[in-house]
């Protein structure tokens, strides 16, 4: 049960896209189509951005998108704004009724 | 509106017990997995137990055999009973309510912070 590897920050200007990188294995991330995505604003529960991969929960905007080839999924954020500073964590089912959290990818608006 | 309560964190001493509570509104805790989800002080997301709808239950290796993950439907809430506490366990506790689909966790509670001083 190794976390799923992702890039420690990632930052853009407003209005800019920013993809973050999820890495796993293939009894994860490569496994399922079982990919998640969090966002967490400081001192806050995490939010669920995206599920299965590349879904959106409702409410959600669609300037969130996910995507996933092989043991590595992505989230992409475009046209940045303001509340989107926060740190996101990916998610992925692990087999055997367990899940996996990634290392977490701080992203900051310029 | 779907709302998730925790409550029963707090300082422990390494080697204790202590039962975490998550008490849930606007849905039943027996409708979808419910799972228990911690974050150590400035680290990332941890998943730690689930608990189906039929009731099976399923943990991460780090605490297996020392948490419980149990739900009281006439309560309407759901369970963490943590015993032979160690400092690595100390976090931030999120009890999570899982999507219908798509084995990902939908709601969120705000957290209970547990603390194990050694």
């Amino acid at each position: 049960q190794s976390a799923l590897t992702q890039p420690p920050s990632a930052s853009g200007s407003p209005g800019q896209s920013v993809t973050i990188s999820c890495t796993g294995t293939s009894s994860d991330v490569g496994g399922y189509n079982y990919v998640s995505w969090y966002q967490q604003h400081p001192g806050k529960a995490p939010k669920l951005m995206i599920y299965e991969v590349n879904k959106r929960p409702s409410g959600v905007p669609d300037r969130f998108s996910g995507s996933k080839s092989g043991n590595t999924a992505s989230l992409t954020v475009s046209g940045l704004q303001a509340e989107d500073e926060a740190d996101y964590y990916c998610s992925a089912y692990a087999g055997r009724n367990t899940w996996v959290f990634g290392t977490g990818t701080r992203v900051t608006v310029l | 509106e779907v709302q998730l309560v925790e409550s029963g964190g707090g300082l422990i001493q390494s080697g204790g017990s202590l039962r975490l509570s998550c008490a849930a509104s606007g849905f039943t805790v027996t409708s979808n997995y419910m799972s228990w989800v911690r974050q150590a002080p400035g680290k990332g997301l941890e998943w730690v137990s689930v608990i189906y709808i039929g009731g099976s239950t399923y943990y991460a290796d780090s605490v297996k055999g020392r948490f419980t993950i149990s739900r009281d439907n006439s309560k309407n809430t759901l369970y963490l009973h943590m015993n032979s506490l160690r400092d690595e366990d100390t976090a931030v506790y999120y009890c999570a309510k899982g999507t219908n689909s798509g084995l990902a966790f939908e709601y969120w509670g705000q957290g209970t912070l547990v603390t194990v001083a050694s």
